[in-house]
């Protein structure tokens, strides 16, 4: 079975801290995603990685910057914390190509306060 | 116009029924469909993948595809209370990058005993 594992399950930072969340995966996969997930809204992709050191903005990237040195892990930072950036991160992976679906982790409930 | 459009819900049905879930898609270009569950507070899981237009069966779960429509469904039977969730459809198109998944923002069902 694929495994992504985020680092954490609930995380709590004060406004304008740096906050790194971490994702790993097991299955050699060449994507990996970071979304985050507000009731009403659902998922909305903050950015993408096809290949080590290789990244896409998806749609919300204000505000985040991401980091691909591995294949398997896939961080996502928040540079200047806001409450605004209080949401459910989801992180995924997939195999490239057309039909491979995602794979998530176990997702991150960050609050800034 | 959303990319991806579903009825929030919740959709309730009695156990044993029949649940049927739909989803409209703006791309005709799309290529790869999936159906997801999220329990609450838990990430979503792979349910179902659908790439040709017409019926795919997996044990209880049925995914239809009509790409001339745009509209993909996803049919439940024999509802247990403990499908009770919220299902996410996921579209991969042409205009929205290969490696990427558009989903929508749920419809959430609720199985009563």
């Amino acid at each position: 079975d694929v495994k992504v594992t985020q680092s954490s399950r609930y995380l709590v930072k004060r406004t304008g801290e740096k906050v790194f969340l971490e994702c790993v995966q097991d299955m050699d996969h060449e994507n990996m995603f970071w979304y985050r997930q507000d009731p009403g809204l659902g998922l909305r992709l903050i950015y993408f990685s096809y290949d080590v050191k290789m990244k896409e903005k998806g749609d919300i990237p204000e505000g985040y910057s991401v980091s691909r040195e591995k294949k398997e892990r896939f961080s996502l930072i928040l540079e200047s914390a806001s409450t605004n950036q209080t949401s459910m991160y989801l992180c995924a992976s997939s195999f490239g190509g057309n039909g491979s679906p995602l794979h998530f982790g176990n997702g991150t409930r960050l609050t800034v306060t | 116009q959303k990319e991806v459009e579903q009825n929030s819900g919740p959709l309730s049905v009695p156990e044993g029924a029949i649940a049927s879930l739909n989803c409209t898609y703006s791309d005709r270009g799309s290529q790869s469909f999936f159906w997801y569950r999220q329990y609450s507070g838990k990430s979503p899981e792979l349910i179902m993948s659908i790439y040709s237009n017409g019926d795919k069966e997996d044990g209880r779960f049925t995914a239809q595809l009509n790409k001339a429509s745009q509209y993909v469904s996803l049919l439940i039977r024999d509802s247990q209370p403990s499908d009770s969730a919220t299902y996410l459809c996921a579209v991969r198109g042409l205009n929205t990058g290969f490696q990427k998944l558009v989903f929508g923002t749920g419809t959430r069902l609720l199985v009563s005993p």
